[in-house]
C-alpha cells in the first residue's frame, strides 16, 4: 500500500514568493496532519483535519500559513509571502480513528528561503 | 499539560554495544498512548511502536525492546547489539489525551544515536 505522499521533496525560492506544499494521504485514513521540523523548535503541529475539516490550527504561525483539504485525498499547505524563517522540513502524516492510532508521515518537504 | 522528555540529546555507542533512550512523559489523563518514531539521515519518521496507558507490558521485536513503567511515567526504549544502521533521531510522543479523540501527537525532542563501526 503506498504511504502518506509529499510533493515537491525540495523547494527553493526566494522570499517574498508563494509556496504551495501538497500531502495525499493514506486512503482511508480520516485525520491528517501538518508538522514543521526545525533544529530549534523540534516537530511541531501546525494544523489538523478530520474528515477533511480543519479541527486545530492554533499551531500555524501566522496569517502567512493556510492550510486547506478539499478532499480526502488531498491537501495543502501554502505560505504567502514567504520568508527566510519559514525554512524548516514539513511534514504530512495521516491516521486512523484518533489518538489511539499511530500517525504515518510522508517523508516531508524541505523547504528553503533564500 | 501533557509533556514529553528526552534527555538525552545525543547517544555515541560502538557497535554490538546495547544502549537505551529515555522518555519521560506528564500527562493528567489516565488514558494515553505512547510512540517511538525513528528518523534515519534520510529524514523520513518511521512508526516504530505503540503503547496505551493500561498495558504495562514490556514488549520486545527483535534486537529492539520497550520498557513502559507508569510508576515513573517512562517509557524506554533498549536496542541490543546496535548496528550501524540503527544511526538516527529517535523520537518519543505523546498522544493528545483532551476532551476529543484527536491522535494529536506531543513530541519530545529527540536523542541522536550514533553508532560507530
Amino acid at each position: 500500500d503506498a504511504g502518506v505522499i509529499q510533493s515537491p521533496r525540495h523547494e527553493v525560492t526566494e522570499m517574498g514568493q508563494e509556496v504551495t506544499l501538497r500531502c495525499k494521504p493514506i486512503s482511508g485514513h480520516d485525520y491528517l496532519f501538518w508538522y514543521r521540523q526545525t533544529m530549534m523548535r523540534g516537530l511541531e503541529l501546525l494544523i489538523y483535519f478530520n474528515n477533511n475539516v480543519p479541527i486545530d490550527d492554533s499551531g500555524m504561525p501566522e496569517d502567512r500559513f493556510s492550510a486547506k483539504m478539499p478532499n480526502a485525498s488531498f491537501s495543502t499547505l501554502k505560505i504567502q509571502p514567504s520568508e527566510p524563517r519559514d525554512s524548516a522540513v514539513y511534514f504530512c502524516a495521516s491516521s486512523v480513528q484518533g489518538r489511539s492510532q499511530p500517525q504515518h508521515f510522508g517523508d516531508g518537504t524541505r523547504l528553503s528561503i533564500l | 499539560a501533557q509533556k514529553v522528555t528526552q534527555a538525552q540529546t545525543e547517544i555515541s555507542v560502538v557497535e554490538k554495544e546495547d544502549v537505551t533512550l529515555d522518555c519521560v512523559y506528564e500527562t493528567r489523563d489516565t488514558t494515553y498512548y505512547l510512540f517511538w518514531y525513528k528518523q534515519p539521515p534520510s529524514g523520513e519518521l518511521v512508526f516504530l511502536i505503540r503503547r496505551n496507558s493500561f498495558d504495562e507490558q514490556n514488549e520486545i521485536s527483535g534486537r529492539y525492546s520497550w520498557n513502559f513503567q507508569k510508576s515513573t511515567s517512562s517509557f524506554n526504549f533498549t536496542i541490543t547489539a546496535s548496528q550501524v544502521v540503527d544511526s538516527a533521531v529517535y523520537f518519543c510522543a505523546l498522544s493528545d489525551a483532551g476532551s476529543s479523540n484527536t491522535g494529536k501527537l506531543i513530541f519530545g525532542q529527540g536523542t541522536t544515536l550514533q553508532v560507530k563501526p
